[in-house]
């Protein structure tokens, strides 16, 4: 299994662009959730999705964050416009949701630097 | 809202010795998750904890859940050098089904030869 897939692994981008992260959870997973983190803030739930519906989008920090999940093996987490304190390492992890020991999985993660 | 604290946040040990790393939470949680970090890496999962008594076992490490306490330890027995890493503990919240984690700080750990 390739395990959870994220795009990209770097970004460096201008304050006032539009930044899209990109995740593909691991096939059958059908629990996607979006993590940043940061020295300051730690490691911080943005959003999750299960059978691609947003649950809970109580930690994406801003109206300047959106994450949608159009299908099972995509899901996009966008910043627009993004500002400097937004710089993170974005995660993805995916989980089947058996009600049983559902572990989450991680991928690589996105450093995002905003300058 | 959930919290959870982790302690120590810095653990500098040598090798051979054993050591013991603490979370709380608190609040009531289904789950307990350790995960281990690499500098510069991600997250990789070491154990799931279900039920109050829990124990799991892999090679040095042991994981504990005592969910009256709402007390988890980590266990590291006769530490080696690989082992060095940041360590977190994590909890999902009770509503059921697959729920976000909450995080500790974190605990990083240097072994020292």
């Amino acid at each position: 299994d390739a395990g959870v897939i994220q795009s990209p692994r770097h970004e460096v981008t201008e304050m006032g662009q539009e930044v899209t992260l990109r995740c593909k959870p691991i096939s059958g997973h059908n629990s996607l959730f979006w993590y940043r983190q940061t020295m300051m803030r730690g490691l911080e739930l943005l959003i999750y999705f299960n059978n691609n519906v947003p649950i809970d989008d109580s930690g994406m920090p801003e109206d300047r964050f959106s994450a949608k999940m159009p299908n099972a093996s995509f899901s996009t987490l966008k910043i627009q416009p993004s500002e400097p304190r937004d710089s993170a390492v974005y995660f993805c992890a995916s989980s089947w949701d058996s009600g049983g020991t559902d572990t989450q999985y991680f991928g690589p993660g996105t450093r995002l630097t905003v300058l | 809202e959930l919290k959870v604290e982790q302690n120590p946040l810095f653990l500098s040990m040598q090798e051979g010795k054993n050591y013991t790393i603490y979370c709380n939470y608190s609040t009531t949680s289904d789950r307990l998750y350790w995960y281990r970090q690499d500098p510069g890496k991600s997250l990789e999962s070491l154990f799931v904890l279900l039920s109050n008594g829990a124990v799991k076992q892999e090679g040095r490490l042991m994981a504990s859940l005592d969910t009256k306490a709402r007390l988890s330890t980590l266990h590291i027995t006769a530490a080696v050098h690989d082992l060095s890493a940041t360590y977190f503990c994590a909890v999902e919240g009770s509503g059921g089904g697959a729920d976000g984690l909450t995080f500790g700080k974190g605990t990083h750990l240097i072994i020292q030869p």
